[in-house]
């Protein structure tokens, strides 16, 4: 059974721009998570989606959005990009109401 | 609000000697604890889990954790540490009252020499 798929692995933009990142949970899996793991500042969690509607979000602007689609994949967009925004994202599935996550391989987002 | 605190940064290890990593946490209600790995340029896996029932966990790749409700602890172990464990190790708790959100450690990065 395949495990939940990032894309792309890794992403270069430039200040100012807009990023879009994908993530595909495990099949059967309705929820998302995405976390940020920036150099120094440890993981972090970003949102969370289940049943393609924002659940929840952790201590992050606005410029960082995201949806949610049928198949319940997932897109995070990042608007306005800064150079702290360089950092691996993370996303993770579980069941509906499940307790365990589980991780994708990330993207790599480097802002020059 | 939750927090976890991984009170070491670095274990520098010889390989075949056992190892400790320690956690502790705060919360104001029941959590489910989770030890994750991540080796390097990769995500993170899941090595062990406490939902509830026994305090001792057995994980992955020879990994096992206590749970200590007293102590707000969740040590991870492993007897005998291969170079193959060279990773970072993170600790998380998660937030039933918030969809099960994880909060994570700073992380203990595991070095492991011949």
């Amino acid at each position: 059974e395949a495990g939940v798929t990032q894309s792309p692995t890794h992403l270069i933009k430039t200040r100012g721009q807009q990023a879009t990142l994908r993530c595909s949970p495990i099949s059967g899996h309705t929820s998302v998570y995405w976390y940020q793991q920036a150099l120094g500042l440890g993981l972090q969690f970003l949102l969370w989606y289940d049943e393609g509607e924002e659940r929840n979000r952790g201590n992050f602007p606005p410029r960082f959005s995201g949806r949610q689609f049928p198949n319940y994949s997932s897109e995070l967009n990042v608007n306005a990009l800064e150079l702290e925004d360089s950092a691996l994202y993370l996303c993770a599935s579980s069941t509906w109401g499940g307790e365990t996550q589980y991780f994708g391989p990330g993207t790599r987002l480097l802002v020059l | 609000a939750q927090s976890v605190t991984q009170l070491d940064s670095q274990v520098p290890v010889f390989e075949e000697a056992p190892v400790e990593l320690r956690c502790n946490y705060s919360s104001s209600v029941s959590v489910y604890l989770f030890w994750y790995v991540q080796y390097p340029n990769q995500g993170l896996q899941l090595l062990l889990k406490y939902l509830s029932g026994s305090t001792l966990v057995k994980g992955i790749n020879g990994f096992e954790a206590e749970f200590n409700k007293s102590q707000t602890s969740f040590h991870l172990r492993k007897p005998s540490v291969h170079i193959s464990d060279t990773a970072e190790y993170f600790c998380a708790v998660s937030d039933q009252a918030a969809g099960n959100k994880l909060t994570f450690g700073g992380g203990t990065r595991v070095l492991v020499k011949p």
